[in-house]
């Protein structure tokens, strides 16, 4: 299994940009969610998913858009760049019940200029 | 959603045993404890959980309150590679999301 996958690891953007990051994962989990984690910060949760076609917001939702089409993948979209949203971005899954562990991709480090 | 209170850093010597502290006073019946760490430049991994009593695994033990008030994640022989910053998180009836707070930031001395 690879795990969690995400791509890029490293973007740049300019203000107004739109790009998706990307998000797979081949466990078979019906979890997945996005985080975001500022330099010195803890992960703030943006959006959330506990299956296909269904998704809902976290913390801080605001200027990304989220599907969930399969169970192998959860796209972030930033739909219009903004530096506010410099940021690390975490995906993360698991299994459906809240037992389960959380397993992590990689990340992807995201500069807006 | 209930909310955990760590604090903001630690430091141990190394091959000592660490205590990290996390105090839930809002937990429900049914939230999870849950412990994550974050090595420098790395996404969070999964250290333990619980529900109300004690867990040991190969990484750490878990101790709970009986109130399940508080609870502390124990080190038993720190190492320098635990150097890291340590997450207590409570998962319940909350759509099974997890919500990070600022976590305890763990340093080791040789």
């Amino acid at each position: 299994n690879a795990g969690v996958t995400q791509t890029p690891k490293f973007q740049v953007l300019k203000t107004g940009q739109s790009m998706t990051l990307q998000c797979a994962q081949d466990m078979n989990h019906e979890y997945m969610s996005w985080y975001r984690q500022d330099p010195g910060m803890g992960l703030r949760l943006i959006h959330y998913s506990v299956g296909a076609g269904i998704t809902d917001q976290g913390e801080v939702p605001n200027g990304y858009n989220v599907s969930r089409s399969t169970t192998e993948d959860f796209p972030l979209r930033l739909l219009s760049a903004a530096p506010s949203q410099t940021s690390v971005y975490f995906c993360a899954s698991r299994y459906r019940v809240n037992t389960e562990k959380l397993f992590f991709g990689s990340g992807t480090q995201l500069s807006v200029l | 959603d209930a909310k955990t209170t760590q604090p903001n850093s630690m430091e141990s010597n190394e091959e000592e045993p660490v205590h990290l502290p996390c105090n839930h006073s809002t937990i429900s019946g049914t939230d999870y404890i849950h412990w994550y760490r974050q090595l420098p430049s790395q996404g969070p991994e999964y250290v333990i959980h619980g529900l109300t009593s004690n867990v040991n695994n190969r990484m750490a033990s878990l101790a709970i309150a009986e109130d399940r008030k508080s609870s502390t994640l124990i080190l038993h022989r720190a190492t320098l590679r635990d150097a890291a910053v340590y997450y207590c998180i409570l998962s319940g009836n909350q759509g099974g999301k997890l919500i990070f707070g600022q976590g305890t930031e763990l340093s080791v001395k040789p």
